[in-house]
């Protein structure tokens, strides 16, 4: 298996300009988790689903930011506008039933 | 609710000392209980796993962990250490939700490994 895909690996785009940042998350895997990773903040959770639908999406820092699963193998995290507080790594990871989540390479947003 | 805390943000060992990386848990339930590390510029990865049965558990690159509930401990040991252990190390507990299958992460330990 691939494992989990992502795409871009890394994101270089100006203040203001939207970002789409995409994950495969592992076929056959139930959830699918989106993390973001700062020197300042570590590692936070910010939305998940469970079969497509969101769960929980309260780690999502404001309406800027917004997640999809259109389907069981891709999923979507959109910002709109960006701003250069919302440079970081961004995780993708999936997990069957139980409670291992598999992680992506993660893709390194810069806003300028 | 569910929470981690790692002891110490950086750890330095010498090579072929031993390593010891601290996690304490709160948790309401009985809890299951990870070590993941990270290699610069990757994912995470998951090195053990608690769930049930034996409390010591083994996991990948000689590491191992024990599951003591008195204490609400699951701390990181490795006999030796290696160069290539240079890593971020986190934690994590389970958090059970309505929705299941959420992960409370510590917030990282670096190790650092010198000759």
């Amino acid at each position: 298996d691939a494992g989990v895909i992502q795409s871009p690996r890394h994101e270089v785009t100006e203040m203001g300009q939207e970002v789409t940042l995409r994950c495969k998350p592992i076929s056959g895997h139930d959830y699918l988790f989106w993390y973001r990773q700062t020197m300042m903040r570590g590692l936070e959770l910010l939305i998940y689903f469970n079969n497509n639908v969101p769960i929980d999406d309260s780690g999502m820092p404001e309406d800027r930011f917004s997640a999809k699963m259109p389907n069981a193998s891709f999923s979507t995290l959109k910002i709109q506008p960006s701003e250069p507080r919302d440079s970081a790594v961004y995780f993708c990871a999936s997990s069957p039933p139980g409670w291992e989540q598999f992680f992506g390479p993660g893709t390194r947003l810069t806003v300028l | 609710a569910q929470s981690v805390t790692q002891l110490g943000s950086h750890v330095s060992v010498s090579e072929g000392a031993l390593v010891l990386l601290r996690c304490n848990y709160s948790s309401s339930v009985p809890p299951y209980l990870f070590w993941y590390v990270q290699y610069p510029n990757q994912g995470l990865q998951l090195l053990l796993k608690y769930t049930t049965g034996a409390t010591l558990v083994k996991g990948i690159n000689g590491f191992e962990a024990e599951f003591k509930k008195s204490e609400t401990s699951f701390h990181l040991t490795k006999p030796s250490a290696h160069m290539s252990d240079a890593a971020e190390y986190f934690c994590a507990v389970s958090a059970f939700t309505g929705g299941g299958n959420k992960l409370t992460f510590g917030t990282g330990t670096q190790l650092k490994v010198e000759l």
